[in-house]
């Protein structure tokens, strides 16, 4: 069964950084685009990046390019989001995605 | 940068009713194309991917259709457990506005 966890969220204030993971399992890791969407509350789906399997090719939604680095360590099955200048409107649930897969998410909180 | 329009934003139905969500491209996705469906405090559930294969255990009221620009998801005699928010997605990129589907 293909699964994917994320962990890492929290409160963070505004300005600051986190890394959110996502542990891989159930299926090929080194073979597989993956993705990061999120949702803030009471909002739709943002899709926030995707990166190729073997990590050259990195893409990113238009609100997070150039504060957000989206990698993957293949050998752990982990996939991994560096969220920098962080602001309030970046408060959302955080999903790792595969496919059609989707984790069960991790929220962040930027607040003072 | 590939825009995904749905339509429409709220739909009104009762049980047994047939519904239709729309949603446009702002350039073709060929049949890369996913539906999904999601209920309060739950992550989505995929029910349609490549625009018109139904998921695995997803029930065959649910079908997709279109290609390039224009997809369609139907909805064919609504059930109670439908009522819930309905999104589209460019594989791996934008969504739509979502279509919520409420009880009328």
């Amino acid at each position: 069964e293909v699964q994917l966890v994320e962990s890492g969220g929290g409160l963070v204030q505004p300005g600051g950084s986190l890394r959110l993971s996502c542990a891989g399992s159930g299926f090929t890791f080194r073979s597989s685009w993956m993705g990061w969407v999120r949702q803030a509350p009471g909002r739709g789906l943002e899709w926030v990046a995707k990166i190729n399997p073997d990590g050259s090719e990195k893409y990113y939604g238009d609100s997070v390019e150039g504060r957000f680095t989206v990698s993957r360590d293949n050998p752990r099955n982990s996939l991994y989001l560096q969220v920098n200048s962080l602001r309030e409107e970046d408060t959302a649930v955080y999903y790792c995605t595969r496919d059609q897969v989707w984790g069960q998410g991790t929220p962040l909180t930027v607040s003072s | 940068d590939i825009q995904m329009t749905q339509s429409p934003s709220t739909l009104s139905a009762s049980v047994g009713d047939r519904v239709t969500i729309t949603c446009r491209a702002s350039q073709s996705t060929s049949i890369w194309l996913a539906w999904y469906q999601q209920k309060p405090g739950k992550p989505p559930k995929a029910l349609i991917y490549k625009a018109s294969n139904l998921e695995s255990g997803v029930p065959s009221r649910f079908s997709g259709s279109g290609s390039g620009t224009e997809f369609t998801l139907t909805i064919n005699s609504l059930q109670p457990d439908d009522f819930a928010t309905y999104y589209c997605q460019n594989y791996n990129g934008p969504f739509g506005q979502g279509t919520k589907v409420e009880i009328k």
